[in-house]
């Protein structure tokens, strides 16, 4: 069974230093991966995918992740923060396109000005 | 191409009381999903349903139920209200084939 760990709950930095969200993940097939991000009273929105093409992907607002397959990871990265990317962010496994996504307990990013 | 749409976007229910949520997917979209969210156990996936038919169920108690309709449309329905029952219930669409989900602003429930 796939699973997500998102090695912190809160991230704080500031504004204008780079972000690192930490996401590690557990699959029995080749899976697809995904970020998504909450603001506030918001539903989610996607931020960006992997789905076995290039390992480092490229998000929406200047976000990338890159797969590691030899160390499970899936990190979240941006080179400087903006104060409107303090959200919560979501790290999510899907083994194939039929089954449920599965979450990330989620990490709350807090942008310091 | 308009979004998810859910349905009422706010609710205030009373413990032992039945609600009913809608959900809209993207058009052209066949798969709905539900998922609970709630500060302690985050965002747990309730139930699936492609084609009128459930696909996938997650582990919670048969008060939690839905369907859908031929247009896609979904529903789900919670009887017999609890307190723990509180929680933003979110609704989201995938296209055939594809595996990322689009999610609608979910809905906020109160039971008091």
């Amino acid at each position: 069974a796939q699973s997500v760990t998102q090695l912190d709950s809160h991230v704080s930095v500031s504004e204008g230093t780079p972000v690192l969200l930490r996401c590690n993940y557990s699959s029995s097939y080749s899976p697809s991966l995904f970020w998504y991000v909450q603001h506030p009273n918001k539903g989610l929105q996607l931020l960006l995918k992997y789905t076995s093409a290039a390992t480092l992907v490229k998000g929406i607002n200047g976000f990338e992740a890159e797969f590691k397959k030899s160390e499970t990871s899936f990190h979240l990265t941006k080179p400087s923060a903006h104060m409107s990317d303090a959200a919560e962010y979501f790290c999510v496994v899907s083994d194939a396109g039929n089954t449920p996504l599965v979450f990330g307990k989620g990490t709350r990013l807090s942008v310091i000005a | 191409k308009a979004g998810v749409t859910q349905t009422p976007r706010y609710l205030i229910k009373t413990r032992g009381q039945q609600v009913t949520l809608s959900c809209s997917p993207i058009s052209g979209h066949r798969s709905v999903s539900w998922y609970q969210q709630t500060p302690g156990q985050g965002l747990q996936f309730l139930f699936e349903y492609f084609s009128e038919t459930q696909r996938n169920k997650g582990n919670f108690p048969g008060r939690f139920s839905g369907r859908q309709f031929s247009n896609s449309r979904s529903e789900m329905n919670v009887s017999t209200l609890e307190l723990g029952d509180s929680a933003l219930y979110l609704c989201a669409s995938r296209a055939r084939g594809d595996t990322e989900a689009f999610f609608g602003q979910g809905t906020r429930l109160t039971v008091v």
